[in-house]
C-alpha cells in the first residue's frame, strides 16, 4: 500500500514568491496532519483536519499560512508570501484517529523548503 | 505549556555497545510514543505506551514509561549502525488532541 505521498520533496524559492505543499493521505485514514520541522523548534503541528474539516489551526504561524482538503485523497499548505525563516521540513502525516492513545501517525517523506 | 525534554541530544557510540536516552516531563501523559527518524524520511513509530510502569521489548530496543507517567525510557542493546537516527518522543494527554513532541536524541552508531 502506497504511503503518505507528499510533493514537492524539494524546493528553493525566493522571498516573497507564493509556495504550495501538497499531500496525497493514506487512503481510509479521516485524520491528516500538517508539521513543520527544524533543528531549533524540532516538530511543530500547524494544523490537522478531521474529515477533511478543519479542527485546529493554532499552530499555524500567522497569516501567510494556510491549509485547505477540498476532499478525502487531498490536502495542501500554503504560504504566502514566503520568508527565509519560514525554510524548513514540513512533513503531511495521516491517522485513522487523532494520533494518540495507541494510534498511528504515518507520515510522509516530507517537503523541504528553503527560502532565499 | 506541557514540554517534553529528551536527553542526551546527541549520542555517539561504536557498534556493540548499549545506550539509553530519556524523554522527561513535569507532566502527565495519557500515552507515550517513541518514533525513529532517518535523515531524509519522515518519523516512524516504533512503541507506544499507555500504563504506568509499562515495558515493552522491540528486538534489542526496550521501552519503559514511568510509574507516574511523566517519563519514558529507551533502552538498546548492543547497539548496530542501522539504528542510526533520530529518536523522538511524544506524549498525549486525555483531553488534548495534540501530541506534544520531544526535540529528539541524535543516535550515530559507528560500525
Amino acid at each position: 500500500d502506497a504511503g503518505v505521498i507528499q510533493s514537492p520533496r524539494h524546493e528553493v524559492t525566493e522571498m516573497g514568491q507564493e509556495v504550495t505543499l501538497r499531500c496525497k493521505p493514506i487512503s481510509g485514514h479521516d485524520y491528516l496532519f500538517w508539521y513543520r520541522q527544524t533543528m531549533m523548534r524540532g516538530l511543530e503541528l500547524l494544523i490537522y483536519f478531521n474529515n477533511n474539516v478543519p479542527i485546529d489551526d493554532s499552530g499555524m504561524p500567522e497569516d501567510r499560512f494556510s491549509a485547505k482538503m477540498p476532499n478525502a485523497s487531498f490536502s495542501t499548505l500554503k504560504i504566502q508570501p514566503s520568508e527565509p525563516r519560514d525554510s524548513a521540513v514540513y512533513f503531511c502525516a495521516s491517522s485513522t484517529r487523532r494520533g494518540v492513545s495507541g494510534n498511528t501517525i504515518y507520515f510522509g517523506e516530507g517537503s523541504w523548503l528553503t527560502v532565499v | 505549556t506541557q514540554l517534553l525534554e529528551q536527553s542526551p541530544q546527541f549520542l555517539s557510540i561504536q557498534e556493540g555497545e548499549n545506550l539509553t536516552v530519556y524523554c522527561n516531563s513535569s507532566s502527565v501523559f495519557s500515552s507515550l510514543q517513541w518514533y525513529r527518524q532517518e535523515p531524509g524520511e519522515g518519523p516512524v513509530l516504533l512503541v507506544t505506551v499507555v500504563t504506568g510502569g509499562e515495558v515493552k521489548k522491540l528486538k534489542r530496543l526496550t521501552f519503559q514509561f514511568g510509574d507516574a507517567r511523566k517519563d519514558s525510557s529507551l533502552h538498546i542493546t548492543a547497539a548496530q549502525p542501522g539504528d542510526t537516527g533520530l529518536y523522538l518522543c511524544a506524549g498525549g494527554a486525555g483531553n488534548n488532541r495534540k501530541l506534544i513532541w520531544g526535540l529528539g536524541t541524535s543516535l550515530a552508531v559507528n560500525p
